[in-house]
């Protein structure tokens, strides 16, 4: 069965520096690999996906995220975090049949 | 493009009552999802169409949860009785074959 780790409950970084959330998963075939991000009392918001080719994919807000096959992980990351960044960042993991499931989250939280 | 749209966006009732919650998703999205949401965990999947066929409802409570969709577009989940874990947002979401989920702003539900 497919399941989605996120490691880190909260994730603390200083604006400007760069941002790293994790994120392991566990399929039985091809992953496609999602990051989501959740503001206050709203629904989530699609950053960027991973179907097939470049390791390296690049999304909404300068947010990119690296697939590595060898260690099933799929980080989030971002060059330089604003405050406006902090949220609630899911991955999530579709195997087949479109059925995609989430995991826990991480609570970014970006000090000016 | 019109969003997911949801209602309501907030319910209270007591324990045993009933409760529905609509869903309108993206015209022309075949998929349709909905998930539980409990406070500080990711969204759980509890069913899934493809058109207004039932393609995954592996964890949904049958014994008080229901779900249809109706001419494959628009979808109504309802609870009856209510328990008191049900309290929860109740996030709708659709997708086309590209993968990625667009989800509503939610229906929070609290149940007394």
């Amino acid at each position: 069965a497919q399941s989605v780790a996120q490691p880190e409950d909260q994730v603390n970084v200083a604006e400007g520096n760069p941002l790293t959330v994790k994120c392991t998963y566990s399929v039985s075939g091809n992953p496609y690999l999602f990051w989501y991000v959740q503001y206050p009392n709203r629904g989530l918001q699609f950053l960027l996906k991973y179907i097939t080719g470049d390791n390296l994919v690049k999304g909404s807000y300068g947010f990119e995220a690296e697939f590595n096959k060898s260690q099933t992980s799929f980080h989030l990351k971002k060059p330089s975090a604003l405050v406006s960044d902090s949220a609630l960042y899911f991955c999530a993991v579709r195997e087949g049949g479109f059925k995609t499931i989430f995991g826990a989250g991480t609570r970014l939280f970006v000090k000016a | 493009e019109a969003g997911v749209a949801q209602s309501p966006r907030y319910k209270i009732i007591e324990k045993r009552q009933s409760v529905a919650f609509w869903c309108n998703p993206i015209s022309g999205h075949a998929t349709l999802y909905w998930y539980q949401q409990i406070l500080g965990q990711g969204p759980k999947l509890l069913i899934q169409f493809q058109n207004n066929g039932v393609v995954d409802d592996s964890q949904l409570p049958k014994d008080r949860f229901s779900a249809e969709r109706l001419k494959g577009v628009d979808s109504t989940l309802k609870i009856q009785p209510a328990k008191l874990e049900d309290s929860a947002v109740y996030l709708c979401a659709s997708s086309s074959d590209t993968g990625e989920l667009f989800f509503g702003e939610g229906s929070r539900l609290t149940v007394l």
